[in-house]
């Protein structure tokens, strides 16, 4: 696609309940990153993806949140159990292989809301 | 103390000002340093990067970046309304790959 989409756009869940969020990168960017923005914040580091494999999920903040790309392309970020912390926009953003530190482009994110 | 820090705002201009937007970060060893502009309900798009120290120059829009203070600065001329917009620094390590480190960003508002 012309960009990275996201969805849900919106996700409102009940605390305790399980979720997942999906990335489609743009065609061909084989790097994949998710972020979390939380109200009146800047975006922090969650997971990276080369490729299938997580080359870096130092920014997973405990064991409820895992993410997958089984087939190098979309990626899904799963949640259990949510907490009302939880809440914030979660972003996803890809990069073409060789484009350099500057070549990410953003998805619009998906906004999370645990009631 | 956070790695990158950014007064949050909020500004607001009049339309044709010069707005200046800064951050300053305490790791030394962050080489790559840009600005996203974040519209409402969107994700962050890049406006500028720059590599090590230096200035450079886009249109309308001027990065600085000076090592040896850790500071950054964005500076946009003749600002104009479709400027307003929520303005995050972002930086990072020499190699490709690393995480970002973002500033909480800065809401700017420029008033016709």
């Amino acid at each position: 696609g012309a960009g990275v989409s996201q969805t849900p756009s919106n996700k409102v869940t009940e605390k305790g309940k399980y979720v997942e969020l999906r990335c489609d990168p743009i065609s061909g960017h084989t790097a994949l990153y998710w972020y979390r923005q939380s109200l009146g914040q800047g975006p922090e580091f969650l997971i990276y993806f080369q490729g299938t494999g997580a080359a870096d999920d130092s920014g997973l903040p405990n064991d409820r949140f895992f993410a997958v790309r089984p087939e190098g392309s979309v990626s899904t970020l799963k949640i259990q159990r949510t907490e009302r912390g939880d809440s914030a926009v979660y972003l996803c953003a890809s990069r073409v292989t060789g484009s350099g530190n500057y070549g990410y482009t953003f998805g619009s994110g998906t906004r999370l809301t645990v009631v | 103390q956070k790695e990158v820090e950014q007064d949050p705002g909020p500004l607001s201009v009049p339309e044709g000002a010069i707005v200046s937007l800064n951050c300053t970060y305490s790791n030394s060893a962050f080489q790559y340093f840009m600005w996203y502009r974040q519209y409402s309900r969107k994700g962050p798009e890049l406006l500028m990067y720059t590599y090590s120290s230096g200035n450079k120059e886009d249109g309308r829009f001027t990065a600085q970046v000076d090592k040896s203070s850790k500071y950054i600065s964005l500076f946009i001329r003749d600002s104009q309304p479709s400027d307003s917009a929520t303005y995050l620094c972002a930086m990072t390590y020499q190699g490709v790959g690393n995480q970002f480190y973002f500033g909480t960003g800065t809401s700017l508002t420029v008033i016709p």
